[in-house]
């Protein structure tokens, strides 16, 4: 299996500053075929299912706004929250879908300072 | 819009048996694969493994292939996860999600989640 691995595992950040959590995996999820890397983010906020935020490591879903963005190749990836909003709080996640069993990062917990 | 509308919260005992439900709508359920996954109280997500109703075809993560079985009735556009002996450790939220298709395989509509209680 793949292990995903968050870091870190929570951070406080006032509004209006820039959130970065990082996601590493265990071997690549880059696809040579189509140089794709096959690194979802989601985002949990609490008492409600996961959102889909970016996938193809980069690759902002409809609807998401253009504050999140998504980085990073191979094994080493960056989900940045550009100005961090209230309604941000929530517990974010990364999956790879390289290969199954398609695993999540334990996930990283970001709050308001 | 797309929706995936999962079967209420149960509770049970050890050793008894459950199905629960994941019912699409607004989009044809059988050209889209389902995922299964678990979240333990106030822990993190959990894949379980996906099927695709148009086959049965299916894929479970070796933490969970034996411990559960994933359905489906396309005539009913329904998913199921079912388990034949509940244990304490199954007390989880569990969600269907579907996957997106056209190789990009990200859960982009989710359930509501069924929590699962198994407590004597």
């Amino acid at each position: 299996d793949i292990v995903m691995t968050q870091s870190p595992d929570s951070l406080a950040v006032s509004l209006g500053e820039r959130a970065t959590i990082n996601c590493k995996s265990s071997q690549t999820v880059l696809h040579r075929s189509n140089s794709k890397n096959y690194l979802a983010w989601y985002q949990q906020k609490a008492g409600q299912p996961p959102q889909l935020l970016i996938y193809w490591a980069s690759t902002r879903e409809s609807g998401v706004p253009d504050r999140f963005s998504g980085s990073g190749s191979g094994t080493d990836f960056t989900l940045t929250i550009s100005s961090l909003q209230a309604e941000d709080v929530a517990v974010y996640y990364c999956q790879q879908y390289y290969s199954t069993p398609w695993t999540f990062g334990q996930g990283t917990k970001v709050e308001i300072k | 819009e797309v929706q995936l509308v999962q079967s209420g919260a149960e509770v049970k005992k050890p050793g008894e048996s459950l199905r629960i439900s994941c019912k699409g709508s607004k989009y044809n359920f059988t050209n889209y694969w389902i995922a299964w996954v678990r979240q333990m109280p106030g822990k993190g997500l959990e894949w379980m493994g996906i099927i695709y109703p148009g086959d049965s075809d299916n894929r479970y993560s070796p933490s969970f292939e034996g411990q559960v079985t994933m359905s489906v009735d396309k005539s009913i556009s329904t998913a199921y996860l079912q388990w034949t002996s509940l244990k304490a450790s199954d007390t989880a939220i569990y969600y269907c999600a579907r996957l997106r298709g056209s190789g990009t395989y990200v859960s982009d509509y989710w359930g509501q989640g069924t929590l699962v209680t198994v407590s004597s």
